[in-house]
């Protein structure tokens, strides 16, 4: 069974432009949620993802939007980056969500913005 | 606002000794509760969790976490670590009544290093 992935890897950017992030869950996963990790605040919540709808939303601006599709990949957007953005960013999958059931985590997506 | 606290943030020890991590959490209703742990190089994959029933739960890898509801804890321990534990351990918590606040609240992580 092939794990979370996420796409790319890794990204610089300059402040002011915009990014998208990419996660492909696990294969029958309708969960889908996306985390910022930073040394200094740990994993922090962004979104999470069910059958296309954002379901649960974390204290991050409105420069962060995602969405799913009907196959239950998930993008992730930050528009107007700023320094403070660098990050490595999440996504995690789950069967029918983080509260009951395990997550599966993706290697991560580091943004690093100049 | 909920909250989760991890004690210790760097931690290091021998081979054999005996580890315990501290997660306190701050909600009172019914909590559901995680600890997840990154190997170095690895995703974040799940140790164990507490959903109701024992309080003692037992995880992968001889990882054990108990939960105290009057002290709002969740510390796991092992009684005999490998160098292979070393890696980052993070405690999430979500309460599991609280309307539409579905979300899992994490601590900062420890850092563990075993030295061999």
């Amino acid at each position: 069974k092939a794990g979370v992935t996420q796409t790319p890897r890794y990204l610089i950017k300059t402040r002011g432009q915009q990014v998208t992030l990419s996660c492909s869950p696990i294969s029958g996963h309708r969960s889908v949620s996306w985390y910022q990790q930073t040394p200094g605040q740990g994993l922090q919540f962004l979104f999470e993802y069910f059958s296309e709808t954002q379901r649960n939303k974390g204290n991050f601006p409105g420069r962060f939007s995602g969405r799913q599709f009907s196959n239950s990949r998930s993008e992730m957007n930050v528009s107007t980056l700023e320094l403070g953005d660098s990050a490595l960013y999440l996504c995690a999958s789950s069967r029918t969500g983080p509260r009951a059931d395990e997550q599966f985590f993706g290697p991560g997506t580091r943004l690093t913005v100049l | 606002a909920q909250s989760v606290s991890q004690h210790n943030h760097h931690v290091i020890l021998s081979e054999a000794a005996s580890l315990e991590l501290g997660c306190n959490y701050s909600y009172g209703g019914t909590v559901n509760l995680f600890w997840y742990v990154q190997y170095p190089g690895q995703h974040l994959q799940l140790l164990l969790k507490y959903f109701s029933g024992d309080p003692l739960v037992k995880g992968i890898k001889g990882f054990e976490a108990e939960f105290i509801k009057s002290k709002f804890s969740f510390n796991l321990r092992k009684p005999s670590v490998q160098w292979s534990d070393t890696a980052e351990y993070f405690c999430a918590v979500n309460a599991n009544n609280a309307g539409n606040n579905r979300k899992l609240i994490w601590g900062l992580g420890t850092s563990l290093a075993v030295n061999p």
